[in-house]
């Protein structure tokens, strides 16, 4: 059973412009959403993360914009550089589990 | 930079051996887990660990084990190696309080051949 949803698969964005993926998911008793970014031969790192309580996070190039209601999270890169050409994942979790569920990963190519 | 370790980082071995995949961390962190990542991408939880002598399967059914003696190690095992068991394995490690970040280690790509 896939709990968190992510499109598109890959993403192909020129400098400057803004890149945008998208997360849907199943259990309302997740209550984190991680956005985790990899790049090729590393581990994913953590970007940023959002709780349930708020409908929008920001840092620097990178928002996480929270619907509750629509059981939806997305991640907008601003100004999408050549350097933010990576694979990108949602998550959520609970906190109760620790257990992170990711969705399938978007490869993104931010292209000069 | 994360202080998790994974050694090997590539294993090239014969169908039917021994193999450990070691995992190490120098945070403290009481939780780890192991992920399997496909070469499509999706990260597959498959052994998670709450503190010493806990171990948990995941949600992706593996042949593996694991096993948690020390806080700061989590080794993998695969007593048979199989081409099926071909993946890379990614270990992470997170503070035990609330949800907080993940950290993981470069990965291990196991071949069976």
């Amino acid at each position: 059973q896939q709990q968190v949803k992510q499109s598109p698969q890959s993403l192909i964005v020129q400098k400057g412009g803004i890149s945008i993926i998208n997360c849907a998911y199943e259990n309302t008793a997740f209550d984190y959403f991680p956005w985790y970014q990899q790049f090729p031969g590393k581990g994913p790192a953590l970007l940023i993360a959002i709780r349930p309580d708020v409908s929008e996070k920001k840092e620097g190039r990178f928002t996480i914009s929270f619907n509750k209601s629509a059981k939806q999270f997305s991640l907008h890169i601003m100004d999408s550089q050549p350097g933010d050409s990576a694979t990108y994942f949602c998550a959520g979790a609970m906190d109760s589990s620790y257990k992170l569920i990711f969705g399938s990963g978007t490869r993104l190519l931010v292209r000069p | 930079e994360a202080d998790i370790y994974q050694t090997p980082r590539y294993l090239v071995i014969g169908t039917g051996k021994k193999i450990t995949l070691e995992c190490s961390q120098t945070m403290g962190h009481d939780k780890m887990y192991w992920y399997q990542q496909d070469p499509g991408m999706e990260l597959h939880l498959i052994h998670y660990s709450y503190g010493v002598n806990s171990t948990e399967k995941g949600d992706l059914s593996s042949e593996s084990t694991v096993s948690r003696i020390r806080t700061e190690h989590f080794p993998l095992t695969l007593e048979s190696a199989r081409p099926s068991h071909t993946s890379q394995y990614l270990c992470a490690s997170s503070k035990g309080v609330m949800n907080t970040e993940a950290f993981f280690g470069q990965g291990t790509r196991l071949t069976v051949v």
